[in-house]
């Protein structure tokens, strides 16, 4: 596609719910980001997928969050057990990761609110 | 990922020029400078980026010192739009196995 899609934009949840977050890449984007941003804080890495390289999920915060990309494409971050101070925008960003610039292309966000 | 340093916040009046500042000391020889930025509920945009010569684009342009330690971004004509936070970052082109990390970068507000 044209840019970065993400789904849904907006999700209420009660507490102890899981919930998964999609992120659609630009069509041949190599690698994919997901951040989180809480309400007036910055950009908090979460997870990193390279190619077909192990991912780097050093930016999780706990176990209950996990992340999948299938096919090199679409990724889905899914959180288990929901808490209220996971309530955050989540957001996603492809790059073609070549010789080229680090160029991140991002979505609009996928807005979390735990109760 | 060499550091970067940034003001927390930064006012400039419309139709002003806007200087945003960075500081970044221990920069390496093959490490670009970008800059982003994010406007109020939106996801973050790229404005520029540069080695060691200045650049300019349609949005801004970038001005690296000779030493390379510190940069300014320059919005020319700011408008209202211009207002969000500015993150300035550091890193090596191509660079594909470490995750390209985001500071608390600079909040411009720009004043009618």
């Amino acid at each position: 596609g044209a840019g970065v899609s993400q789904s849904p934009s907006n999700k209420v949840t009660e507490k102890g719910k899981d919930v998964e977050l999609r992120c659609d890449p630009i069509s041949g984007h190599t690698a994919l980001y997901w951040y989180r941003q809480s309400l007036g804080q910055g950009l908090e890495f979460l997870i990193y997928f390279q190619g077909n390289s192990a991912p780097d999920k050093s930016g999780l915060p706990s176990d209950r969050f996990s992340a999948e990309r299938t096919g090199g494409s679409v990724s889905t971050l899914t959180i288990q057990r929901t808490q209220q101070e996971d309530s955050a925008v989540y957001l996603c960003a492809s790059i073609l990761q070549s010789s080229g610039a680090n160029v991140l292309t991002f979505g609009a966000g996928s807005r979390l609110t735990v109760l | 990922d060499a550091k970067t340093t940034q003001p927390t916040s930064m006012d400039c009046a419309e139709g002003r020029a806007a200087n945003l500042p960075c500081n970044h000391s221990t920069i390496s020889g093959n490490e670009y400078v970008y800059w982003y930025r994010q406007i109020h509920s939106q996801g973050p945009q790229y404005i520029i980026h540069g080695l060691k010569n200045n650049e300019t684009n349609e949005m801004a342009s970038l001005i690296i010192t000779e030493d390379r330690k510190s940069s300014t971004l320059i919005l020319p004509h700011a408008t209202l739009r211009d207002t969000a936070v500015y993150y300035c970052i550091v890193r090596v082109v191509g660079s594909g196995n470490t995750p390209l990390v985001f500071g608390k970068g600079t909040r411009l507000s720009v004043i009618a």
